[in-house]
């Protein structure tokens, strides 16, 4: 299947600070790439959507000051967070696309943010 | 407003007894509706997607049905591997929609 990376695999890091998180896919070409975030027992939350070359649309009540994604290839994605603080302490999900909104959507293993 | 929704929360089985995870949705214009596994501290990893009513996927242990109105995915003799959260989602227009999960269990 298709595989779909994440770096860094976790991270921590002081309030104030930006971290920024990359998403890759490795064996094929994502029209499409979207970031979720996940709170401990509860489903994925769609953060914002990316298309290459474009900009992200962003889910009501997501800052995209403060969450800042670029897609700047066929294979990469990123997520800044900027000035972090502890209530955004998560775990930040990406996954790919290829094609059209038939296509299934592969997932990355996911990073765990930590803000002290 | 599309909903997704899992049931039960949930589900404890003895290795070897066959059950059933229900995933019930109200969307307009389904595009695909699709199941997925995630184990704690993991991304989702994609099991299937059905397109259509009356389409069937099988994969080891696990069969996922769909129906115009519910998705059913069936677990025959689960061994404790196969316990994890079983999500399910539904492609309607541009958004992906999760399912909050179903938390199986299996204990040998």
């Amino acid at each position: 299947g298709a595989v779909v990376s994440q770096h860094p695999s976790w991270v921590i890091c002081k309030s104030g600070t930006s971290v920024k998180i990359e998403c890759r896919s490795l064996d094929f070409q994502a029209t499409t790439m979207f970031w979720y975030r996940q709170f401990p027992k509860q489903s994925l939350m769609l953060m914002a959507t990316s298309n290459e070359g474009s900009k992200a649309t962003y889910e009501q009540g997501v800052e995209k000051d403060k969450f800042l994604i670029n897609h700047a290839s066929l294979t990469l994605s990123t997520l800044t967070v900027t000035s972090a603080h502890p209530e955004d302490s998560s775990f930040y999900i990406c996954s790919a696309r290829m094609g059209s909104s038939y296509n299934e959507q592969f997932f990355g293993p996911g990073t765990r943010l930590t803000v002290l | 407003e599309d909903q997704v929704t899992q049931s039960p929360e949930a589900l404890r089985l003895q290795e070897g007894e066959s059950s059933s995870l229900n995933c019930s949705y109200t969307v307009s214009g389904l595009r695909g509706l699709f199941w997925y596994r995630q184990d704690p501290g993991k991304g989702p990893e994609f099991l299937f997607t059905l397109y259509s009513a009356g389409e069937e996927k099988e994969k080891e242990r696990l069969k996922a049905t769909l129906t115009k109105k519910e998705s059913f995915l069936h677990i025959t003799a689960p061994k404790p591997e196969d316990s994890a959260t079983y999500l399910c989602a539904v492609q309607a227009g541009g958004d992906m929609r999760f399912g909050a999960g179903t938390r199986l269990t299996v204990k040998p």
